[in-house]
């Protein structure tokens, strides 16, 4: 299984600001994924990240406010823009381990953001 | 469209007894079905996944999971609990041609020394 690295691992924020987070993967991948987790709710997909060209947004999500970046195999960046409380979640950084439908997706330990 | 429902909120089991979370899918064709556990503070981890084949499925820390197609079902099952294995667990599908899972909301489960 793919070994998943994200910093910051928390962070507190102030309403307007941006905050960029990293992940980083021990193992070259072809799928990588941004999820947002809710306080006390499921995961819900942000975007697939796409090695080389523009990530692909899920409905209710959009460039400008989550703007995300994906130079290389190993490596990502979800970026939380002009924030606000309700941006407050734990943001989870994803993998599959192969391109099939049958394939597992690993998750990194996440990283809690509070914005007051 | 894919989905999960996962009916309960939260499951209390005593130590030693079994233990049983609940999954039921919907999709269009063939499911690919998983189950992840989230334990405080930390990402998710994989426990196991039914592709094809033997409907009854083993995975991680003693814990299995049953196929039923009639029924639309994934039930996670553990014959003994243990205190350590209160955490969130969730199921997921993803349907073939689709590259996204689909997660359910979760379900708490709180093992009683």
């Amino acid at each position: 299984s793919a070994v998943i690295s994200q910093k910051p691992s928390r962070d507190i924020c102030q309403r307007g600001t941006s905050l960029t987070i990293q992940c980083q993967v021990d193992s070259q991948v072809t799928m990588m994924f941004w999820y947002r987790q809710q306080p006390g709710q499921s995961l819900t997909l942000i975007a697939t990240a796409n090695q080389g060209s523009e990530a692909t947004y899920e409905s209710g999500f959009v460039i400008d406010k989550f703007p995300i970046s994906r130079p290389n195999l190993t490596f990502s960046t979800l970026t939380v823009s002009n924030m606000s409380p309700e941006d407050s979640s734990i943001y989870l950084c994803s993998v599959s381990s192969g391109t099939g439908p049958y394939n597992e997706q690993f998750f990194g330990p996440g990283t809690r953001l509070t914005v007051l | 469209a894919q989905s999960v429902a996962q009916p309960e909120d939260q499951v209390n089991v005593a130590e030693g007894n079994p233990l049983t979370v609940k999954c039921t899918y919907s999709v269009s064709g063939n499911p690919y079905l998983f189950w992840y556990v989230q334990y405080p503070n930390r990402g998710l981890q994989f426990l196991l996944k039914y592709i094809t084949g033997d409907n009854l499925v083993k995975g991680s820390y003693g814990f299995e999971a049953e196929f039923n197609k009639s029924q639309t079902s994934f039930h996670l099952k553990k014959p003994s609990a243990l205190v350590s294995d209160s955490a969130l667990y969730f199921c997921a599908v993803r349907e073939e041609g689709n590259n996204r899972l689909a997660f359910g909301k979760g379900n708490q489960v709180v093992v009683i020394p």
